[in-house]
């Protein structure tokens, strides 16, 4: 059972303009969200999270923006650069585990 | 800051054997968990562990085992492979501490190639 979906495998933006990710959810129990950011040969690399009582966090280029009622969540990169191609994952915490989408592979054009 | 550390990279395994990953959790941390990522999914939670006990469990077979030990390092064994058991196998650390519990660190991994 599928709780966190990613539903574009794929995003191709051009350098400098921003970038949206989005990942929706089922389990109202998950109290965190997560965007982890992956190249290959390397595990995940921790980005940015929102609690769930909060609508968004931003953290330099990075914002996140959480919609409970409608249990979405998206993930914001401007501006965004070469090295922002990467499999993003968002993933959600609740209790003891991370359940994570299946990604969305980012190419930033230059 | 050390951070998580796994070994081996790499393993390829016959079916029907017996593998053993390895894991070294991020200083000043003492939990850590293990994920199975296989090719075009994101990682699914097996276990973790915290004081060396099995504190949480994914829908993983008990052929899928692990110990936690005193320095807060950690195995994965898996029994009688298989070939869907081909995976990335990642290790991740996080602290029971504060209101940070819910970032874990990521290991590079250990790819898994079960023949």
């Amino acid at each position: 059972d599928q709780q966190v979906k990613q539903n574009s495998p794929s995003l191709s933006v051009q350098e400098g303009r921003i970038s949206i990710l989005n990942c929706d959810y089922t389990n109202s129990m998950f109290d965190y969200f997560l965007w982890y950011k992956k190249y290959p040969a390397e595990g995940p690399t921790f980005l940015i999270s929102i609690s769930s009582i909060k609508d968004k966090n931003e953290d330099g280029r990075f914002t996140v923006f959480l919609n409970k009622s409608a249990k979405h969540l998206s993930l914001h990169i401007v501006p965004s650069q070469p090295g922002d191609s990467a499999v993003y994952f968002c993933a959600a915490f609740n209790d003891y585990k991370l359940s994570f989408g299946a990604g969305t592979t980012v190419t930033v054009r230059a | 800051e050390t951070g998580v550390t796994q070994s081996p990279t790499h393993l390829i395994k016959t079916r029907g054997q017996q593998v053993t990953l390895r894991c070294s959790s991020q200083s000043g941390h003492n939990t850590v968990s293990w994920y199975q990522q296989a090719l075009g999914q994101g990682p699914q939670f097996i276990f973790q562990y915290y004081r060396e006990e099995e504190n949480g469990r994914g829908n993983f077979p008990p052929r899928f085992s692990g110990l936690q030990f005193p320095n807060y390092s950690s195995e994965l064994n898996v029994n009688a492979l298989e070939l869907d058991d081909s995976a990335l196998y990642l290790c991740a650390s996080s602290s029971r501490a504060g209101r940070r519990k819910m970032e874990q660190y990521f290991g590079p991994g250990t790819r898994l190639t079960v023949t």
